[in-house]
């Protein structure tokens, strides 16, 4: 496949908890426990917020949590902050040919 | 401070040639993978190569393969993405960032990425 599956767009208003998803197959999401997530503000580099499937850099808000189920892993954002509005992408690690392959990305409005 | 510094961008023709650098500092370039990430105009990021921290490994994906050739001299702290046959659908931004270990695939730094347009 040519990328993991996520929904276009999520909102909320601060104070509130989203979940983004990301679907893919047992070749990657399912697979291994190389999923990450990373954020983009607009014209940003993108920035790591989570790493194999559950584990938070350090400096990166406890409000942000990662998990798995099957095929499909999620981003949790709890307490939603308007600094939290930006594009959200998974990545995972695919036994494909392809090494590494990105989800289609998830805008997040704080509304 | 990690810090990583793309150049080489720029306007080019379609078939033809161009070399990006990224030059990094701030941590012991010889014992980490590098990437190449790219995001077309208004578009997703869409992973490009990664070279492991010696250079003997390096992986692609398909919509470059046999056309990007990626390296490293650790000598100079500098990875390079060569890229030939440029097409339009090459039209990017390229993002060179830190393996967060030898082969983690995943990134912990960016760097602010250079533009590379393919058009005549």
């Amino acid at each position: 496949q040519s990328a993991l599956t996520q929904p276009a767009s999520v909102s909320g208003s601060p104070g509130q908890s989203i979940t983004i998803s990301c679907t893919g197959t047992s070749s990657d999401v399912g697979g291994y426990n190389y999923v990450s997530w990373y954020q983009q503000h607009p014209n940003k580099a993108p920035k790591l917020m989570i790493y194999d499937v559950t584990n938070r850099p350090s400096g990166v808000s406890s409000r942000f949590s990662g998990s798995r189920s099957g095929n499909t892993a999620s981003l949790t954002i709890s307490g939603l902050q308007a600094e939290d509005e930006a594009v959200y992408y998974c990545s995972s690690y695919t036994s494909t040919s392809t090494l590494v392959i990105f989800g289609t990305g998830t805008k997040l409005t704080v509304l | 401070q990690v810090q990583l510094v793309e150049s080489g961008g720029g306007v080019v023709q379609p078939g033809r040639s161009l070399r990006l650098s990224c030059a990094v500092a701030g941590f012991t370039f010889s014992s980490y993978g590098m990437h190449w990430v790219r995001q077309a105009p208004g578009k997703g990021l869409e992973w490009v190569t990664v070279v492991s921290h010696n250079g003997r490994n390096n992986y692609y994906a398909d919509s470059v393969k046999g056309r990007f050739t990626v390296s490293r001299d650790n000598s100079k702290n500098i990875v390079y993405l060569e890229m030939n046959s440029l097409r339009s659908e090459d039209t990017a931004i390229y993002y060179c960032a830190k393996d967060a270990g030898g082969m983690k695939y995943y990134f912990d730094y960016c760097g602010q990425g250079t533009l590379v347009t393919v058009s005549s």
